[in-house]
């Protein structure tokens, strides 16, 4: 079955440096995402992702954080200057776009946990 | 504001026990309702979901859930909890974009 690939499955940076999560979405998806969970607390929309630009995002999606797709394969998330509250788990999600087919479902990747210490 | 809310926090039961996690959604109009389930460690998995017809819907491992459009409901149901099914359970809706509840973690006891 196709997967999203997340890495690194887990992060530690120092508060203030930057940082580039990626993701692998399925290969015939058009729609992404990127998620985020602070521990203990639920699972919040940053950002999706459609024909090469930003189609939403939410209030936590500020100047620090942006998203890229380089190369038609690679989806990434940086952020410039982490901060201690940017300690979560982000996950990544990919679906087929409307018209592709009846299935809705997201796919997640496994997640990449970020310490910001 | 329109919401997702999964209305139990913690939930303990023992092997064998009926479990029942209750969603409601505030959003008005057509709704995609789904529940995932995240295992210790693990990241998102689809459970279950609804898009039209028979509001029962038959999920993963023994799972349903029923949509009660009058209700806003899409609670869902496993008449047998297993201690594998220890993990975190989210109600989600797509509104433009997936919604999660609160989660809700359900902890079994052997």
């Amino acid at each position: 079955e196709p997967e999203v690939t997340q890495t690194p499955s887990h992060q530690v940076t120092q508060m203030g440096q930057e940082v580039i999560l990626r993701c692998v979405p399925i290969s015939n998806h058009l729609y992404f995402y990127w998620y985020r969970q602070i521990l203990g607390q639920k699972v919040e929309f940053l950002v999706s992702f459609y024909n090469n630009e930003i189609s939403e995002k939410s209030e936590i999606f500020d100047d620090q954080f942006s998203v890229e797709r380089p190369d038609g394969s690679n989806f990434t998330l940086k952020i410039r200057s982490t901060k201690l509250e940017d300690s979560a788990m982000y996950f990544c999600a990919s679906r087929m776009a409307p018209g592709q087919g009846m299935n809705y479902g997201y796919t997640f990747g496994s997640g990449t946990r970020l310490t910001v210490v | 504001a329109q919401s997702v809310s999964q209305h139990n926090h913690h939930v303990i039961l023992s092997e064998a026990a009926s479990l029942e996690l209750g969603c409601n959604y505030s959003y008005g109009g057509t709704v995609n309702l789904f529940w995932y389930v995240q295992y210790p460690g693990q990241h998102l998995q689809l459970l279950l979901k609804y898009f039209s017809g028979d509001p029962l819907v038959k999920g993963i491992k023994g799972f349903e859930a029923e949509f009660i459009k009058s209700k806003f409901s899409f609670n869902l149901r496993k008449p047998s909890v297993q201690w594998s099914d220890t993990a975190e359970y989210f109600c989600a809706v797509i509104k433009g974009k997936l919604i999660f509840g609160q989660g809700t973690e359900l902890s079994v006891k052997p």
